[in-house]
């Protein structure tokens, strides 16, 4: 099972350039949120989708825009990348019932930003 | 707000050794506790969990038990492997129609295993 898959590994952008971190499930699964690992910091909640049009603002979602089209699917996109953007990004996904806590996290994706 | 204390880390230990890595929330409500692990190169997993006062989790060794009274979710395990170096994240969620997954994270506490 691929479970929950993000392009690219790693990239490297100058300020002031767009991208989008793609993510992608195969689980079927409602949920789908991005997180920003920082050292120190822990993991932050950037934006989430509870299905297929609805997104909302999680902890620190500016700079940042998304967009769910189909279930499967849940790319985040950077209009103006930032020094401060400079990171490692997760995307998770779970099933809507999400109170058992239980995310699925994909590999990763590092972002510097130069 | 809901917040999740870990201890500083790094930790590095022989194998063999006793871990444990301190957790401490602060919460409204109340959470369901989660530990969560980051092997290298890798994206987190569901280490284990406990959903209300006084429960055990445990899994591939490691245990935590759910303390209401002193708001902690300590991690623990007896004897250390190389295998077990990661970094180990602590999470409370609240319960509630809308958590949807909103866990909130410690920082992460790296554990180096040495032979």
């Amino acid at each position: 099972n691929a479970g929950v898959t993000q392009t690219p590994k790693f990239q490297v952008l100058k300020t002031g350039q767009s991208m989008t971190l793609q993510c992608a499930q195969d689980m079927n699964h409602e949920y789908m949120s991005w997180y920003r690992q920082d050292p120190g910091m822990g993991l932050r909640l950037i934006h989430y989708s509870v299905g297929a049009g609805i997104t909302d603002q999680g902890e620190v979602p500016n700079g940042y825009n998304v967009s769910r089209s189909t279930t499967e699917d849940f790319p985040l996109r950077l209009l103006s990348a930032a020094p401060s953007q400079t990171s490692v990004y997760f995307c998770a996904s779970s099933y809507r019932t999400m109170n058992t806590g239980e995310l699925f996290f994909g590999e990763g994706s590092r972002l510097t930003v130069l | 707000g809901n917040s999740v204390t870990q201890m500083e880390g790094p930790v590095t230990l022989s194998e063999e050794a006793f871990l444990t890595i301190n957790c401490t929330y602060t919460a409204t409500g109340y959470p369901s506790l989660f530990w969560y692990v980051q092997y290298p190169g890798e994206g987190l997993q569901l280490l284990l969990k406990a959903t209300k006062a006084d429960d055990k989790g445990s899994n591939k060794g490691f245990e935590a038990t759910y303390r209401k009274e002193t708001t902690s979710f300590h991690l623990e395990k007896g004897s250390v492997q190389v295998s077990d170096s990661a970094v180990y994240f602590c999470a409370l969620i609240t319960a509630g129609g809308t958590s949807y997954g909103k866990l909130t994270f410690g920082q992460g506490t790296i554990l180096t295993v040495h032979p």
